[in-house]
């Protein structure tokens, strides 16, 4: 029942900007984007979400085609620290509804 | 920065027995919920929680748990008889009500249970 697909892994250069896609192509016009990470079995750590707009926030940047079908996140500076699991998820934003993951994009940031 | 605690980081249990697994949510947030994460695997949600009830379960969540806010301030996820297959990172969350889309989830560094 997965509504978004994403790259299975991916490597990125310390220093450089990491792009991260996501499809989500039956996104309905309530749901929203949302950006979560992992970052080796820690509790899943909040990064951006959002509509239409594109939207930036301190710890990266979320770029929405114009038809929602798909977005990047983007990691302006990665750092090693970076080095995470990444999902993308789509949910209706009203209150109360849970996230569902998918298996998301492990992202390995190299020095 | 507010944050979710969990407590215990780490429990060793005996199949058969029970477990509770506690989490004290951010102070101001009305939504609770509990995913697990068995080694390799997804995040998988178990319950969420709202107004002392249970808003909605998956088909983990059976008889074997249950969830509870006790006094206001902890949420507790206990497991009646734990089974070997049981074993799994148990994550807590909560979030605020309100604006739609904003209702951001903030996870615990979660609650590792090992059954035996």
């Amino acid at each position: 029942d997965a509504k978004t697909t994403q790259p299975t892994s991916m490597d990125c250069a310390e220093g450089r900007a990491a792009n991260l896609p996501c499809n989500h192509s039956t996104i309905s016009g309530n749901e929203y984007v949302y950006w979560y990470r992992q970052i080796h079995s820690q509790g899943p750590q909040y990064i951006i979400h959002g509509l239409k707009n594109n939207e930036t926030n301190e710890m990266a940047s979320l770029i929405i085609t114009e038809d929602r079908k798909s977005s990047t996140l983007i990691l302006p500076h990665a750092t090693l620290r970076d080095t995470a699991v990444y999902y993308c998820i789509v949910r209706v934003g009203a209150a109360g509804n849970k996230l569902t993951f998918g298996g998301g994009t492990r992202v390995l940031v190299k020095p | 920065e507010p944050e979710v605690t969990q407590t215990p980081s780490h429990q060793v249990t005996q199949m058969g027995q029970e477990v509770i697994l506690r989490c004290v949510p951010i102070s101001n947030h009305l939504y609770f919920y509990w995913y697990r994460q068995i080694l390799g695997q997804k995040v998988e949600f178990l319950v969420s929680f709202y107004n002392n009830e249970i808003s909605e379960k998956s088909e983990i969540f059976d008889d074997q748990f249950s969830v509870e806010r006790p006094d206001g301030s902890n949420f507790t996820l206990k497991i009646r008889s734990t089974k070997l297959e049981d074993s799994a990172m148990y994550f807590c969350a909560s979030a605020r009500s309100g604006l739609s889309g904003a209702n951001v989830l903030t996870f615990g560094a979660g609650s590792r249970l090992t059954v035996l």
